[in-house]
């Protein structure tokens, strides 16, 4: 499969624990995306990298959020002291950048009791 | 004002009629213009990009673009209960970040 994948598909945690999540983007796709999207909306921009560069980053996004893409391929996410309200799905997409077509992955599903 | 709107719906046709999706911006110098489908439960799947004014079909869907009224619209001919999902519109003002629209629900009556 040459498409985006993510992991874990499901998180289950309690309030107040950290959790990383992962995407592997298409493989020659240099664009990497994070989304958060809760039920009802469409996905919401959280921050981008270009290669290994963290190029934009929302300004809605808390500072327990920080993501990393630390050789330009695979990326991951974390989530520290999560809250209630950070239960969503999380979606990851890549894109080139000279044709800005994202494409998603299956997204994790985060819930926080 | 948000960046994209588009009517939640649920909007409901029969077998075989012409489901009609609009969606309006409000960066006038966006380029970059999408739709996604989004089946309950999992992810966007790409249906169809648009850049320049005027139609762009593919199969039963066609995509059309009006940079002056900043709206952009998803037509799906002939539509089967498969079609049922939600339909997201998203845009890229700036080459960098895209926005979406919460969605419009679709549903496809046999």
């Amino acid at each position: 499969d040459t498409g985006v994948s993510q992991d874990p598909r499901h998180k289950i945690t309690k309030r107040g624990q950290n959790v990383t999540f992962r995407c592997d983007p298409i493989s020659e796709h240099n664009r990497l995306y994070w989304y958060r999207q809760t039920l009802g909306q469409g996905p919401e921009f959280l921050t981008y990298f270009q290669n290994e560069a963290q190029l934009e980053k929302s300004r809605l996004l808390s500072d327990r959020f920080s993501a990393e893409r630390p050789k330009g391929s695979f990326s991951t996410l974390e989530i520290q002291r999560t809250e209630q309200g950070d239960s969503a799905m999380y979606l990851c997409a890549s894109s080139l950048v000279v044709v800005d077509t994202q494409y998603f992955g299956p997204g994790t599903r985060l819930t926080v009791l | 004002q948000k960046e994209v709107e588009q009517n939640s719906g649920p909007l409901s046709v029969p077998e075989g009629a012409i489901a009609s999706l609009n969606c309006t911006y409000s960066d006038r110098g966006s380029q970059s213009f999408f739709w996604y489908r989004q089946y309950s439960g999992k992810s966007p799947e790409l249906i169809m990009s648009i850049y320049s004014n005027g139609d762009k079909e593919d199969g039963r869907f066609t995509a059309q673009l009006n940079k002056a009224s900043q709206y952009v619209s998803l037509l799906i001919r002939d539509s089967q209960p498969s079609d049922s999902a939600t339909y997201l519109c998203a845009v890229n003002p700036t080459g960098n970040q895209f926005y979406f629209g919460t969605g419009t629900s679709l549903t496809v009556i046999p």
